[in-house]
């Protein structure tokens, strides 16, 4: 099993829906978990970060987070075509001072 | 602010060649970081760094090598490139390292490399 496992993509969503993107973890004992945006051909950027069991809310983005089951997601509320990036999911390494990211989920927003 | 600056952009290099990929930044952070990504991936850790001297290495180490003499500049090094090394990398730092009360990584905007 993979350290981190995000849902396969690409995801094709359209504009104005929700998109939903998930990710698995294997260490139970992770306590910080974060969500990177990379557009095509950029640099990861931080968009949400979680460390508490339930949801996070920042704007159009939510994190959910579910220590028992080892899962986090996020939520894309009212899809724009900007949103359109490969989605990171990033969980930290208990005990050391690093991440272990998933091999990322390509979302497409379709006008 | 500059951040996170990572020279060059871009690089042919041809098997059995050496470089250093630079890395600096201005944030005054104590953890630094070098990744992979492959096309179509996620980020594989390279090596990081939790201060100036100090060095540990990430899950693909083999082929590469670091150094930290300074908070600021975090070079990776690769001494004799090879095909399966052509990759996207990028450096990173943060204030914090992956704690429960870390501070995000902030990332340069990449190096892209060709060993031909």
């Amino acid at each position: 099993q993979k350290e981190v496992e995000q849902n396969s993509g690409p995801l094709s969503v359209p504009e104005g829906a929700i998109a939903s993107l998930n990710c698995t973890y294997s260490d139970r004992g992770s306590q910080s978990f974060f969500w990177y945006r990379q557009y095509s051909g950029k640099s990861p950027e931080l968009i949400m970060f979680i460390y508490s069991n339930g949801d996070k809310e920042d704007g159009r983005f939510t994190a959910q987070l579910n220590k028992a089951s080892q899962y986090v997601s996020l939520l894309i509320r009212d899809s724009q075509p900007s949103d359109s990036a490969t989605y990171l999911c990033a969980v930290n390494v208990r005990g050391a001072q690093k991440l272990v990211f998933g091999q990322g989920t390509r979302l497409t927003i379709n006008p | 602010n500059a951040g996170v600056t990572q020279t060059p952009k871009f690089r042919i290099l041809k098997i059995g060649q050496s470089m250093t990929l630079q890395c600096t930044q201005d944030m005054n952070h104590n953890y630094m970081y070098w990744y992979r990504q492959d096309p179509g991936m996620g980020l594989k850790l390279i090596y990081y760094s939790v201060g100036a001297g100090i060095t540990d290495k990430g899950e693909v180490p083999n082929g590469y090598n670091v150094s930290r003499s300074t908070t600021e500049d975090f070079p990776l090094r690769l001494e004799l490139a090879a095909p399966s090394q052509t990759s996207v990398y990028f450096c990173a730092s943060s204030y914090l390292g992956g704690g429960i009360s870390n501070q995000p990584q902030h990332f340069g905007d990449g190096t892209r490399l060709s060993i031909l």
